[in-house]
């Protein structure tokens, strides 16, 4: 069974400092990673993804992730926070086997962004 | 393209009542999802479908049914509403290979009271 895990509900950082959201996966088979973004009413956005190849992930709004296999974590970073990041910020696992594409999600962290 | 959309955008309901929430995609999508989200629960499976007449449940299915006649339609039906129904609904659809990515509606946030 695959899993996520997220650490930090919610995180404050100030504007333009780094941001780092953490993420730990677990799954039984190479597994297709995802950070999705949530403003405050309204659905998720895909940020960026990872299947196969460059480990690192670039993403929108300056965003970027890195798969570490031997660590299993795909932490998301943004050296430069900005006031328009504040949202919440949701890790997912995709099962690349099996008839169908089993989604598992973290449970979220809330970013917030002190001017 | 519209992508993805629900209605209605909110709702309240009595317990026993029912309703029906809706979602359309314009994309062409062969699978289709419905989830919940609770606070500090993250996004919860409740049914998918991988094309038209094809459904199958998810992690949380009990007091939810759907249907999927067409490819752009997935409703999601609540017999008998209770209030541990009380989330925001998402659907969401793709298009077919494992790393494609789930497009996400706007949302209906239901209340039962």
């Amino acid at each position: 069974a695959q899993s996520v895990t997220q650490l930090g509900s919610h995180v404050s950082v100030s504007e333009g400092a780094l941001v780092l959201l953490r993420c730990n996966y677990s799954s039984s088979v190479p597994p297709y990673l995802f950070w999705y973004v949530q403003y405050p009413n309204q659905g998720l956005q895909l940020l960026l993804k990872y299947t196969t190849g460059a480990t690192l992930v670039k993403g929108i709004n300056g965003f970027e992730a890195e798969f570490k296999k031997s660590e299993t974590s795909f932490h998301l970073t943004k050296p430069s926070a900005h006031m328009s990041d504040a949202a919440e910020y949701f890790c997912a696992v995709s099962d690349v086997t099996g008839g169908y594409q089993k989604v598992t999600f973290g449970t979220g962290t809330k970013l917030q962004v002190i001017p | 393209n519209a992508g993805v959309t629900q209605t209605p955008k909110f709702r309240i309901l009595k317990i026993g009542q029912s309703m029906t929430l809706q979602c359309t995609q314009d994309m062409n999508h062969n699978y289709m999802y419905w989830y919940r989200q609770d606070p500090g629960m993250g996004l919860k499976l409740i049914y998918y479908s991988v094309g038209a007449g094809i459904t199958d449940k998810g992690e949380v299915p009990n007091g939810y049914n759907v249907s999927r006649s067409t490819t752009e339609d997935f409703p999601l039906r609540l017999e008998l509403a209770a209030p541990s129904q009380t989330s925001v609904y998402f659907c969401a659809s793709r298009r077919e290979g494992n790393t494609d990515t789930q497009y996400f509606g706007p949302g209906t946030r239901l209340t039962v009271l």
